[in-house]
């Protein structure tokens, strides 16, 4: 099944904080696993992806960590500025074959300065 | 030198009408998408074209029909629009059609249904 659980909804913190957001999947052969801001009345932009072999990415101020067991992957902003406010989708691939991402809800992070 | 360009931005009309949203990215790529964020920011897939053949089909009503003359282009038009249509409309591409391409949305296009 297309199932994708993102947590949590919204996540307001203090600037200088830690932010951490948690995606559930159901696709027990899903291989790809991005994640995606969206700033208020732009596109969605793709921030780190991690593939399966991997369970750690990180650039700059951000990382993603993979748990395949669990099917959960989490991301993580450090040092977090105003300029990272805005809704963070996770979109894990759908393996069918083709490059389906199914979107999580959306996390709606606010930083407070 | 937008990468993925759609248009119009904005797009007001009444119900009953057919309307198209043009879409071209410039980045040699050979899958475009076309995904629907509703009001409350659910980002779902409708369709994804490689090449000009279909390869996406969601469950979309048929009002809903893909075009794609070539692997550059690909425009969605709507007949007989109705108030749930409302929606933000982004086009997007990537370099194949294989997992694991890095999805690439353009500006989206605002659909307001009255």
């Amino acid at each position: 099944g297309e199932n994708v659980e993102q947590h949590p909804s919204t996540l307001s913190v203090q600037e200088g904080d830690s932010a951490v957001i948690k995606c559930t999947y159901s696709d027990s052969a899903s291989n790809y696993f991005p994640w995606y801001k969206q700033e208020l009345g732009k596109r969605p932009q793709l921030i780190i992806d991690i593939r399966s072999n991997v369970g750690e990415k990180k650039d700059q101020r951000i990382a993603v960590t993979l748990n395949k067991t669990a099917k959960h992957f989490s991301l993580h902003i450090t040092e977090t500025q105003p300029e990272d406010s805005a809704v963070y989708f996770c979109a894990p691939n759908f393996s069918g074959g083709y490059n389906k991402l199914i979107f999580g809800a959306g996390t709606r992070l606010a930083v407070h300065p | 030198d937008t990468a993925v360009s759609q248009t119009p931005k904005y797009l007001v009309t009444q119900m009953g009408n057919d309307k198209s949203i043009k879409c071209e990215q410039n980045l040699g790529h050979d899958t475009m998408y076309w995904y629907k964020q509703d009001s409350k920011k659910f980002l779902k897939i409708m369709f994804s074209y490689n090449n000009k053949e279909l390869i996406i089909n969601e469950t979309v009503p048929n009002r809903f029909s893909p075009k794609s003359p070539d692997k550059a282009h690909l425009n969605l038009h709507i007949n007989s629009l109705e108030l749930g249509d409302s929606a933000v409309y982004f086009c997007a591409s990537s370099q194949g059609r294989g997992s694991g391409n890095t999805i690439y949305f353009g500006e989206g296009s605002w659909l307001t249904v009255v």
